[in-house]
């Protein structure tokens, strides 16, 4: 049974450019999490996705970031015009239900930004 | 606001002594983490628990629970290097999980 699978594991845009974060969840989950690791943190919540839906998307920056978890396909973590301060560790993580069910993570895409 | 703080945020430490890390959390929560983290990798999960007066071992690492003070323990016991990593408290409320800041811990042999 595969677990939480990310890519790129590792992702180099230029200021200005677009970057795109991909996440399948684990087989039977239908609920999705990013979070965001700045270097020497934590992990920060982003949003919560079900399928086609956002359900909770407080931690995520008012511009340029958008999150969506299509019927088919992955969920994608869209970020426009990156700057530096995008560079960060960002996890996916996802469940097989809210709350009382446990998240599990994938290996997180590297986002450089020069 | 959920806030979990963990303290120490460094440890050094000799192989073979006993430590305790530890984390507090501000409100009341759903079910509280311990996970460890190397170097670019991604989040291993060591404890999940539950209830007050839970405690949980697993090898050289114990990890205990008091919800009335709204505190947890991880505690090393014998430390072996292995063991250098960060370790990250957190804690869920309404779907979401609230990271501590992490205690980055390092064993000398």
């Amino acid at each position: 049974n595969a677990g939480v699978m990310q890519n790129p594991r590792h992702l180099v845009r230029r200021r200005g450019q677009e970057a795109r974060l991909r996440c399948s969840p684990m087989k039977g989950h239908s609920h999705v999490y990013w979070y965001r690791q700045l270097p020497e943190e934590g992990l920060k919540f982003m949003v919560y996705l079900q399928k086609e839906n956002i359900i909770d998307e407080s931690g995520m920056p008012k511009e340029r970031f958008s999150a969506e978890f299509p019927k088919e396909g992955p969920s994608i973590l869209r970020i426009q015009q990156v700057v530096r301060g995008d560079s960060a560790a960002y996890f996916c993580a996802s469940s097989a239900g809210r709350s009382s069910y446990e998240q599990y993570f994938g290996p997180g895409t590297r986002l450089t930004v020069t | 606001e959920l806030k979990v703080e963990q303290n120490p945020l460094f440890l050094s430490m000799q192989e073979g002594k006993n430590y305790t890390i530890y984390c507090n959390y501000s409100t009341t929560s759903d079910r509280l983490y311990w996970y460890r983290q190397d170097p670019g990798k991604s989040l291993e999960s060591l404890f999940v628990l539950l209830s007050n007066g839970a405690v949980k071992q697993e090898g050289r690492l114990m990890a205990s629970l008091d919800t009335k003070a709204r505190l947890s323990t991880l505690h090393i016991t014998a430390a072996v290097h292995d063991l250098s990593a960060t370790y990250f408290c957190a804690v869920s409320r309404d779907d979401k999980i609230i990271f501590g800041k992490g205690t980055r811990l390092h064993i000398l042999p």
